[in-house]
Protein backbone atom coordinates (compact mmCIF):
# COMPACT_ATOMS: atom_id res chain seq x y z
CA UNK A 1 0.00 0.00 0.00
CA UNK A 2 0.60 3.45 -0.24
CA UNK A 3 2.26 5.58 2.26
CA UNK A 4 0.78 8.77 3.10
CA UNK A 5 2.59 11.78 1.89
CA UNK A 6 3.55 10.18 -1.24
CA UNK A 7 6.85 12.05 -2.31
CA UNK A 8 6.60 12.95 -6.21
CA UNK A 9 9.32 12.09 -8.55
CA UNK A 10 10.50 15.92 -10.01
CA UNK A 11 11.85 16.59 -13.30
CA UNK A 12 13.88 19.58 -13.71
CA UNK A 13 14.76 21.06 -17.41
CA UNK A 14 16.56 24.27 -18.27
CA UNK A 15 13.99 26.95 -19.87
CA UNK A 16 13.66 25.77 -23.61
CA UNK A 17 14.85 22.30 -23.41
CA UNK A 18 12.55 19.25 -23.76
CA UNK A 19 10.80 17.95 -21.12
CA UNK A 20 9.50 14.03 -21.11
CA UNK A 21 7.33 12.78 -18.37
CA UNK A 22 6.55 8.81 -18.07
CA UNK A 23 4.02 6.75 -16.35
CA UNK A 24 3.15 3.81 -16.10
CA UNK A 25 0.07 2.23 -16.22
CA UNK A 26 -1.88 -0.41 -14.48
CA UNK A 27 -4.85 -1.89 -16.31
CA UNK A 28 -4.19 -4.18 -19.68
CA UNK A 29 -7.58 -3.43 -20.47
CA UNK A 30 -7.42 0.25 -20.49
CA UNK A 31 -8.18 1.80 -23.54
CA UNK A 32 -8.20 5.33 -22.78
CA UNK A 33 -5.27 7.14 -21.65
CA UNK A 34 -4.78 10.81 -20.83
CA UNK A 35 -2.66 13.42 -19.09
CA UNK A 36 -3.61 16.32 -17.32
CA UNK A 37 -1.80 18.90 -15.59
CA UNK A 38 -2.13 20.56 -11.81
CA UNK A 39 -1.03 23.74 -10.67
CA UNK A 40 -0.66 24.07 -6.86
CA UNK A 41 -4.29 24.58 -5.40
CA UNK A 42 -5.99 24.19 -8.93
CA UNK A 43 -7.92 21.06 -10.51
CA UNK A 44 -6.46 18.66 -12.92
CA UNK A 45 -6.55 20.45 -16.44
CA UNK A 46 -6.62 18.48 -19.74
CA UNK A 47 -3.59 18.26 -21.85
CA UNK A 48 -3.96 15.84 -24.39
CA UNK A 49 -5.20 12.26 -24.65
CA UNK A 50 -5.08 8.81 -26.63
CA UNK A 51 -6.95 5.76 -27.28
CA UNK A 52 -4.75 2.12 -27.34
CA UNK A 53 -5.46 1.84 -30.99
CA UNK A 54 -2.79 4.73 -31.51
CA UNK A 55 0.55 4.70 -30.32
CA UNK A 56 1.75 8.79 -30.87
CA UNK A 57 -0.65 11.63 -30.75
CA UNK A 58 0.45 15.36 -31.59
CA UNK A 59 -1.17 18.80 -29.58
CA UNK A 60 0.69 22.14 -29.32
CA UNK A 61 3.51 21.70 -28.15
CA UNK A 62 3.13 18.32 -26.57
CA UNK A 63 2.96 14.76 -27.90
CA UNK A 64 2.08 11.58 -26.15
CA UNK A 65 3.25 8.19 -27.15
CA UNK A 66 1.90 4.93 -25.69
CA UNK A 67 3.94 1.42 -25.75
CA UNK A 68 0.81 -1.44 -25.05
CA UNK A 69 4.02 -3.86 -24.90
CA UNK A 70 5.17 -2.32 -21.22
CA UNK A 71 2.13 -0.74 -20.27
CA UNK A 72 3.89 2.93 -20.71
CA UNK A 73 3.00 6.44 -21.60
CA UNK A 74 5.24 9.05 -21.67
CA UNK A 75 4.12 12.99 -22.51
CA UNK A 76 6.87 14.92 -24.03
CA UNK A 77 6.88 18.45 -24.00
CA UNK A 78 8.71 20.64 -26.64
CA UNK A 79 10.60 24.29 -25.40
CA UNK A 80 9.56 23.69 -21.85
CA UNK A 81 8.81 27.29 -20.66
CA UNK A 82 8.06 28.82 -16.40
CA UNK A 83 4.04 28.19 -17.05
CA UNK A 84 4.83 24.65 -17.47
CA UNK A 85 6.11 24.19 -13.99
CA UNK A 86 2.94 21.95 -12.39
CA UNK A 87 2.56 18.56 -11.58
CA UNK A 88 1.54 16.34 -14.32
CA UNK A 89 -0.88 13.19 -14.13
CA UNK A 90 -1.30 9.95 -16.33
CA UNK A 91 -4.98 8.66 -16.21
CA UNK A 92 -6.19 5.29 -17.84
CA UNK A 93 -9.90 4.27 -18.09
CA UNK A 94 -10.78 0.80 -18.65
CA UNK A 95 -13.69 0.41 -21.39
CA UNK A 96 -17.03 -0.14 -19.69
CA UNK A 97 -16.14 1.58 -16.60
CA UNK A 98 -16.96 5.13 -15.81
CA UNK A 99 -13.56 6.00 -13.80
CA UNK A 100 -10.34 7.26 -14.03
CA UNK A 101 -6.90 5.94 -12.28
CA UNK A 102 -4.57 8.07 -11.69
CA UNK A 103 -1.05 7.93 -11.88
CA UNK A 104 1.38 9.29 -8.83
CA UNK A 105 2.26 12.49 -10.50
CA UNK A 106 5.45 13.87 -12.21
CA UNK A 107 6.19 16.96 -10.55
CA UNK A 108 8.28 19.93 -13.24
CA UNK A 109 9.89 22.29 -12.61
CA UNK A 110 11.70 24.47 -14.94
CA UNK A 111 14.53 26.83 -14.42
CA UNK A 112 15.15 29.90 -15.85
CA UNK B 1 -14.60 28.52 -22.45
CA UNK B 2 -17.46 26.81 -20.29
CA UNK B 3 -15.69 25.33 -17.55
CA UNK B 4 -16.80 22.86 -14.61
CA UNK B 5 -17.04 25.44 -11.28
CA UNK B 6 -17.30 24.09 -7.52
CA UNK B 7 -18.14 26.65 -4.31
CA UNK B 8 -17.27 26.77 -1.86
CA UNK B 9 -13.09 26.84 -2.42
CA UNK B 10 -12.50 25.84 0.98
CA UNK B 11 -14.99 24.48 3.81
CA UNK B 12 -14.09 23.84 7.32
CA UNK B 13 -16.15 21.63 9.61
CA UNK B 14 -16.59 19.77 12.90
CA UNK B 15 -16.23 16.11 12.89
CA UNK B 16 -19.21 14.84 12.58
CA UNK B 17 -20.90 17.80 10.93
CA UNK B 18 -22.70 17.27 7.51
CA UNK B 19 -21.10 19.08 4.49
CA UNK B 20 -22.85 19.40 0.99
CA UNK B 21 -20.03 19.92 -1.57
CA UNK B 22 -21.36 22.04 -4.81
CA UNK B 23 -20.63 21.59 -8.43
CA UNK B 24 -21.97 22.86 -11.79
CA UNK B 25 -21.17 20.85 -14.24
CA UNK B 26 -20.55 22.36 -18.15
CA UNK B 27 -23.98 22.68 -19.53
CA UNK B 28 -23.96 20.57 -21.88
CA UNK B 29 -22.34 17.17 -20.22
CA UNK B 30 -24.31 14.38 -19.02
CA UNK B 31 -21.91 12.49 -17.16
CA UNK B 32 -20.83 13.62 -13.51
CA UNK B 33 -18.09 12.66 -10.88
CA UNK B 34 -16.23 13.15 -7.66
CA UNK B 35 -13.19 12.63 -6.64
CA UNK B 36 -10.93 13.45 -4.14
CA UNK B 37 -6.87 13.94 -3.50
CA UNK B 38 -5.82 13.60 0.36
CA UNK B 39 -2.86 16.07 0.54
CA UNK B 40 0.09 14.97 -1.18
CA UNK B 41 -1.33 11.73 -2.43
CA UNK B 42 -2.82 10.40 -5.56
CA UNK B 43 -6.40 11.99 -7.29
CA UNK B 44 -9.16 9.04 -6.25
CA UNK B 45 -12.31 8.33 -7.71
CA UNK B 46 -15.60 8.31 -5.49
CA UNK B 47 -18.33 7.85 -7.89
CA UNK B 48 -20.09 8.42 -11.43
CA UNK B 49 -23.55 9.85 -12.02
CA UNK B 50 -25.55 9.30 -15.42
CA UNK B 51 -29.31 9.85 -15.56
CA UNK B 52 -29.99 10.24 -12.58
CA UNK B 53 -27.95 7.43 -10.87
CA UNK B 54 -25.16 6.18 -9.63
CA UNK B 55 -23.19 4.34 -12.46
CA UNK B 56 -19.97 3.52 -10.43
CA UNK B 57 -18.50 4.49 -7.28
CA UNK B 58 -15.16 2.87 -5.53
CA UNK B 59 -14.92 1.47 -1.80
CA UNK B 60 -14.47 5.07 -0.65
CA UNK B 61 -17.99 5.57 -1.34
CA UNK B 62 -19.30 4.16 1.59
CA UNK B 63 -23.01 4.91 3.36
CA UNK B 64 -21.93 8.04 4.79
CA UNK B 65 -21.87 9.53 1.31
CA UNK B 66 -24.18 10.09 -1.35
CA UNK B 67 -24.55 12.74 -4.25
CA UNK B 68 -27.73 14.47 -5.81
CA UNK B 69 -28.32 16.53 -8.95
CA UNK B 70 -31.62 18.55 -7.23
CA UNK B 71 -32.07 20.59 -10.65
CA UNK B 72 -31.03 21.37 -13.94
CA UNK B 73 -27.79 22.55 -13.05
CA UNK B 74 -26.14 21.53 -9.76
CA UNK B 75 -24.14 18.63 -8.77
CA UNK B 76 -23.65 18.11 -4.94
CA UNK B 77 -21.95 15.72 -3.25
CA UNK B 78 -22.76 15.15 0.80
CA UNK B 79 -20.61 13.56 3.42
CA UNK B 80 -23.44 12.81 6.49
CA UNK B 81 -20.75 12.27 9.08
CA UNK B 82 -17.41 13.86 8.62
CA UNK B 83 -14.53 12.38 10.17
CA UNK B 84 -10.71 13.52 9.95
CA UNK B 85 -9.69 11.55 7.24
CA UNK B 86 -12.62 13.12 5.26
CA UNK B 87 -10.13 16.09 5.06
CA UNK B 88 -8.77 16.56 1.31
CA UNK B 89 -9.70 18.33 -1.77
CA UNK B 90 -12.70 17.33 -3.89
CA UNK B 91 -12.95 17.68 -7.49
CA UNK B 92 -15.92 17.42 -9.53
CA UNK B 93 -15.55 16.49 -13.27
CA UNK B 94 -17.89 16.38 -16.02
CA UNK B 95 -17.95 14.79 -19.61
CA UNK B 96 -20.62 14.83 -22.53
CA UNK B 97 -22.01 11.94 -24.22
CA UNK B 98 -20.16 10.55 -27.43
CA UNK B 99 -16.08 11.10 -25.36
CA UNK B 100 -14.38 10.17 -23.07
CA UNK B 101 -12.69 13.07 -21.47
CA UNK B 102 -13.58 14.45 -18.09
CA UNK B 103 -13.11 18.03 -17.31
CA UNK B 104 -12.65 18.94 -13.57
CA UNK B 105 -13.61 21.89 -11.56
CA UNK B 106 -11.11 23.50 -9.62
CA UNK B 107 -11.70 21.57 -6.06
CA UNK B 108 -12.86 22.11 -2.29
CA UNK B 109 -10.80 22.20 0.05
CA UNK B 110 -12.32 19.99 3.02
CA UNK B 111 -10.88 20.19 6.16
CA UNK B 112 -12.59 18.22 9.11
CA UNK B 113 -10.88 19.36 12.80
Amino acid sequence: GESVGLHLPTLSVQEGDNSIINCAYSNSASDYFIWYKQESGKGPQFIIDIRSNMDKRQGQRVTVLLNKTVKHLSLQIAATQPGDSAVYFCAENAGGTYKYIFGTGTRLKVLA
Amino acid sequence: EPEVTQTPSHQVTQMGQEVILRCVPISNHLYFYWYRQILGQKVEFLVSFYNNEISEKSEIFDDQFSVERPDGSNFTLKIRSTKLEDSAMYFCASRTKGTDTQYFGPGTRLTVL
